[in-house]
């Protein structure tokens, strides 16, 4: 799910399926991770976030893994709905100790086929 | 109820008119963010706002003037608007300046220059 070119990733998943959506990010020293559920029209909504002292954190449905060794950041969708359908975009906090900046990866966007 | 809200969620103006965005959040925060997200949905930080003193202020024209009133509310005003001012600009709040906590976002004002 990493950008390329002009177009915006997309994933296509069949209702019911697991989703996996990546995010590399470009930060060693980022210390905290989010995950942003965006529908058409609406701001970004919060999903999960992480911590860099973890590696794996899970919600309602929702999983999130960090592995720092690769600064690859991942979110599982267990059992996809149609109301997942949106663009998904992971943000880590670039201001450095202390502060709070968030970078945003480029979206990737979830098409569920019912 | 709304958390985070912005006024108005269209605004379409001809190039070289000033206007303004509103933003008000509910949340008893002391952060507030703008940011600015182009066509290809990237999303960008451009001002932060902590109990209404700048604390970030990224790599925008002097056109844009953010006015913090009070640590609830957060307008954005734009002088002179260009062409390339045309996105969606989304107002956030987040309870303090450091990180570990999820910023939340309004819907957005989609603004275009005609």
């Amino acid at each position: 799910g990493e950008s390329v070119g002009l177009h915006l990733p997309t994933l296509s998943v069949q209702e019911g399926d697991n989703s996996i959506i990546n995010c590399a990010y470009s930060n060693s020293a980022s210390d905290y991770f989010i995950w942003y559920k965006q529908e058409s029209g609406k701001g970004p909504q919060f999903i999960i976030d992480i911590r860099s002292n973890m590696d794996k954190r899970q919600g309602q449905r929702v999983t999130v893994l960090l592995n720092k060794t690769v600064k690859h950041l991942s979110l599982q969708i267990a059992a996809t709905q149609p109301g997942d359908s949106a663009v998904y975009f992971c943000a880590e906090n670039t201001g450095g100790a202390g502060s709070y900046q968030l970078t945003f990866g480029k979206g990737t966007k979830l098409s569920v086929i019912p | 109820d709304t958390a985070v809200s912005q006024t108005p969620k269209y605004l379409v103006t001809q190039m070289g008119n000033d206007k303004s965005i509103k933003c008000e959040q509910n949340l008893g925060h002391d952060t507030m963010y703008w940011y600015k997200q182009d066509s290809k949905k990237f999303l960008k930080i451009m001002f932060s706002y902590n109990n209404k003193e700048l604390i970030i202020n990224e790599t925008v024209p002097n056109r844009f003037s953010p006015k913090s009133p009070d640590k609830a509310h957060l307008n954005l005003h734009i002088n002179s608007l260009e062409l390339g001012d045309s996105a969606v600009y989304f107002c956030a709040s987040s309870p303090r300046t450091g990180g570990g906590q999820p910023q939340h976002f309004g819907d957005g004002t989609r603004l275009s220059i005609l």
